[in-house]
């Protein structure tokens, strides 16, 4: 069955270092692969999607992630996180036109 | 270009009764996926509409239903509300189809949270 898995529940980092979020995915096909932002309160906000050609694809907000089909990862990255960056990281595959989420990474960013 | 808008906002209620989410999906949009998220867990697929037909369902029981309208705004109905029906239950609209594969990005709306006493 397709699953994705995000091993890090909450990550802690300063302002202006540098951020890595990591999902791991399965699913039989090629995957069409999604990071979504969730900040409290809000409903979800696309930060970048791939599917299909350059695997390092880049999304709003200064993030980018890179497709690595050896490893079925789909790692979120940030050269510099900002205090606004703080809020939950959702990774998603797409299934037959259903989103199937991981269960998020909570970021916070001390100053 | 008006985006995803769901109502009510927040919403409580005691075991057993019933409760109707509406969803109104973005211009141009003609299908609707419902979501429900319970706390600190990622959103899991209810179900979804495609031009006034369900296309698709989720692991999620018969007291769980829905319809789209033809102006493809769409409601979630829940009978017999249980506390586990607690929840942050999100709508999104899509330009999609019965084809699958990628069906092109899906915008999220505020979500209804959803309080079983």
């Amino acid at each position: 069955a397709q699953s994705v898995t995000q091993p890090d529940i909450h990550i802690t980092v300063s302002e202006g270092a540098s951020l890595e979020l990591r999902c791991n995915y399965s699913y039989g096909a090629t995957p069409y692969l999604f990071w979504y932002v969730q900040s409290p309160g809000q409903g979800l906000q696309l930060l970048l999607k791939y599917f299909s050609g350059d695997t390092l694809v880049q999304g709003i907000k200064g993030f980018e992630a890179e497709f690595k089909r050896s490893q079925s990862s789909f790692n979120l990255r940030k050269p510099s996180v900002h205090w606004s960056d703080a809020a939950e990281y959702f990774c998603a595959v797409e299934s037959t036109d259903k989103l199937i989420f991981g269960t998020g990474t909570r970021l916070q960013v001390f100053p | 270009e008006t985006g995803v808008t769901q109502s009510p906002t927040h919403l409580i209620k005691t075991r057993g009764q019933q409760v109707t989410l509406r969803c109104s999906s973005q211009s141009g949009h003609n299908t609707v996926s419902w979501y429900q998220q319970a706390l600190g867990q990622g959103p899991q697929f209810i179900f979804q509409y495609y031009r006034e037909e369900k296309n698709g369902r989720g692991n999620f029981p018969p007291r769980f239903s829905g319809l789209q309208f033809p102006n493809y705004s769409s409601e979630l109905n829940v009978n017999a509300l249980e506390l586990d029906d607690s929840a942050l239950y999100l709508c999104a609209s899509s330009l999609g189809g019965k084809s699958g594969g990628a069906s092109g990005e899906q915008f999220f709306g505020p979500g209804t949270r959803l309080t079983v006493l």
